[in-house]
């Protein structure tokens, strides 16, 4: 899978957009891009995935560059249960293999 | 739909002790896996499991146990515990992670071993 590169922390206003980048230069062909989050301790929490279009969900929306090279995750409305950690995952779905690679992550801090 | 439930929530063991944590979800997904999450650490893969009776390593397996006897059910066994073994654990299920699928995790049972 390959390597994905996030900042270790961003802030945010109350009911601003958030806007967190994800770098994966080595993506390949197959590789699809997956954010999940963790809010304080709980169990991770799916956001959105995507290949190559945009993708937008009640959740996020999800901006891949055309290259695939990077990605944006958009919170379009952040509200301070928004706060958590935030990661973005780049993997080949596939059947025996579920193994989710949770790098540093990126936390993001929703200020009122 | 209770999806992922983990037991218990909380556990203290003395080093050497043997326990079983409980993971049980309720959406009919073939794939379970088992995570540790250490203190400003990722999530490490544990043991995983693609279907009743079929169970396989992941990337930290030593000192525990799996088995997969019905869908439902993968319940994590520590043979010996040890201090090392203190950690928050996170069972996981998908339908198929095949087709990019979501993967969905319990609240996680918080583990230490004096």
């Amino acid at each position: 899978d390959a390597k994905t590169t996030q900042p270790p922390s961003m802030d945010c206003a109350e009911g601003r957009a958030a806007n967190l980048p994800c770098n994966h230069s080595t993506i390949s062909g197959n590789e699809y891009v997956y954010w999940y989050r963790q809010i304080h301790s709980q169990g991770p929490q799916y956001i959105i995935h995507g290949l190559k279009n945009n993708e937008t969900n009640e959740m996020a929306s999800l901006i891949i560059t055309e290259d695939r090279k990077s990605s944006t995750l958009i919170l379009p409305h952040a509200t301070l249960r928004d706060t958590a950690v935030y990661y973005c995952i780049v993997r080949v779905p596939q059947r025996g293999d579920q193994k989710l690679v949770f790098g540093q992550g990126t936390r993001l801090t929703i200020n009122p | 739909n209770a999806g992922v439930t983990q037991t218990p929530k909380f556990q203290v063991l003395k080093t050497g002790q043997s326990m079983t944590l409980q993971c049980a979800q309720d959406m009919n997904h073939e794939y379970m896996s088992w995570y540790r999450q250490d203190p400003g650490m990722g999530l490490r893969l544990i043991h995983y499991s693609v279907g009743a009776g079929i169970t396989d390593q992941g990337e930290v397996p030593n000192g525990y146990n799996v088995s997969r006897s019905t869908t439902e059910d993968f319940p994590l066994r520590l043979l010996s515990a040890a201090p090392s073994q203190t950690s928050v654990y996170f069972c996981a299920s998908s339908s198929n992670p095949g087709r990019g699928t979501e993967a969905f995790f319990g609240q996680g049972t918080r583990l230490t071993v004096v």
